[in-house]
């Protein structure tokens, strides 16, 4: 089955500074790749994802990056707020409603 | 956009007893549900995977007789924990997909077993 990791677990940056997470995946057969934000306690909220068909996709301050080739996909968040702290999980699916498989989490922390 | 209503919220139950959790699409048809389990600082585990009218699908090492799906209709799953034990207590979260916005997740519910 598909297997997702995600590094680093814990990433501290100051206010303004960039924050990137990595994640790869195992199966070629996946195809869609959505980001979460989960605060405590809530359930995660996706706020952005991307398809095999396309290498990037950005939403204001988000971007996410997709390399099939290498298997590996990246969360870049810009201009970090103290709001933007919270637990951001990776995953990856076949689509077509098939199941989920989230990478272990990031703990991200914007300083003031 | 697509909305799935998890109840309860929270739960604090006694050792051997039954929970039972549910999950609701409000405005679309859930043709399949997920089932997750996290625990304190951990990662989302997908227990089960439902269809309306069909048995669940667990994933290796969840135990079904312990941990029963009922996916009787397209706007409602539930999940009964069986016979719980401390080492159940975990949030239990559902997610839905059935529409245009991928996966829909429920609220969540914290279980506490005492």
């Amino acid at each position: 089955g598909e297997n997702v990791e995600q590094h680093p677990s814990t990433l501290s940056v100051q206010e303004g500074d960039s924050a990137v997470i990595k994640c790869t995946y195992s199966d070629s057969a996946s195809n869609y790749f959505p980001w979460y934000k989960q605060e405590l306690g809530k359930r995660p909220q996706l706020i952005i994802d991307i398809r095999s068909n396309v290498g990037e996709k950005k939403d204001q301050r988000i971007a996410v990056t997709l390399n099939k080739t290498a298997k590996h996909f990246s969360l870049h968040i810009t201009e970090t707020q103290p709001e933007d702290s919270a637990v951001y999980f990776c995953a990856a699916s076949t689509g077509g409603g098939n199941k989920l498989t989230f990478g272990t989490g990031t703990q991200l922390k914007v300083e003031l | 956009g697509a909305v799935v209503s998890q109840h309860p919220s929270w739960v604090i139950c006694k050792s051997g007893t039954s929970v039972k959790i549910e999950c609701r699409s409000l405005d679309f048809q859930a043709t399949t549900m997920f089932w997750y389990r996290q625990f304190p600082k951990q990662s989302l585990m997908l227990m089960a995977t439902s269809n309306e009218g069909s048995k669940a699908t667990y994933e290796q090492g969840v135990e079904k007789d312990k941990f029963l799906i009922n996916h009787a209709s397209l706007t409602l799953s539930t999940l009964t924990v069986t016979s719980a034990h401390p080492e159940d207590s975990s949030f239990y979260i559902c997610s839905a997909t059935g529409t245009e916005y991928g996966y829909t997740f429920g609220s969540g519910t914290r279980l506490t077993v005492v």
